[in-house]
């Protein structure tokens, strides 16, 4: 089966560093993707993880580890407008579709 | 490049009815995947399209239903509307349908069924 598991909520102060963290367990493994998604508007490609390590992208880094089947989002200088939904999705075995987690609701208070 | 499109942006309909809402992917991208967004579920998975067939399934009713032309562009359709058919409806394309490829989305048509 397929599950993936964030928490529900986090709470940052602006400026600061946030890892938002990610458990999955799917039937076949095709990565990981990261999206953001603002209230009222569309997810936002963030990141795709195939390998494990961390990559880097600005503020945003994403890291996988597929033997412990877990991935973080890590977010630096946080700002403002990073107040947002965090969704960690991932595509089960041979098919074109993505699972997606609850999403981590990020707020970032000055 | 223009992104996804859907139109329309917002529904108000009642028990009963039909609806169908339309999505254009980026130009050139081939697959188009529909997704249901509620408070209670999260984002879940209704069909995938990709050359005009129906690659991958999710778990609703056969009320939910869709196609694809040949110019990619999709509808999805539901029939016999619910009150928990309300729901925000993300179309999201992928360029080569590739099961590894990024899928963009759109920004959604949200439903409301009274």
């Amino acid at each position: 089966g397929q599950n993936i598991d964030q928490p529900t909520e986090m709470t940052a102060t602006e400026g600061a560093i946030v890892q938002i963290n990610c458990t999955y367990q799917t039937s076949g493994f095709n990565g990981l993707f990261w999206y953001q998604q603002h209230a009222g508007e569309a997810p936002t490609f963030l990141s795709y993880n195939v390998l494990d390590g961390l990559e880097e992208k600005g503020r945003f880094s994403s890291f996988l580890s597929r033997s412990k089947g877990y991935s973080y989002l890590l977010l630096k200088e946080l700002q403002m407008k990073d107040s947002a939904s965090y969704l960690c999705a991932a595509p089960p075995g041979g098919y074109n579709k993505l699972i997606f987690g609850a999403g981590t609701r990020l707020a970032v208070h000055p | 490049k223009a992104g996804v499109t859907q139109t329309p942006r917002y529904l108000i309909k009642t028990r009963g009815q039909q609806v169908t809402l339309s999505c254009s992917p980026i130009s050139g991208h081939r697959s188009v995947s529909w997704y249901q967004q509620t408070p209670g579920q999260g984002l879940q998975f209704l069909f995938e399209y990709f050359s005009e067939t129906q690659r991958n399934k999710g778990n609703f009713p056969g009320r939910f239903s869709g196609r694809q032309f040949s110019n990619s562009r999709s509808e999805m359709n539901v029939s016999t509307l619910e009150l928990g058919d309300s729901a925000l409806y993300l179309c999201a394309s992928s360029l080569t349908g590739e099961v590894t490829d990024t899928q963009y989305f759109g920004p959604g048509t949200r439903l409301t069924v009274l």
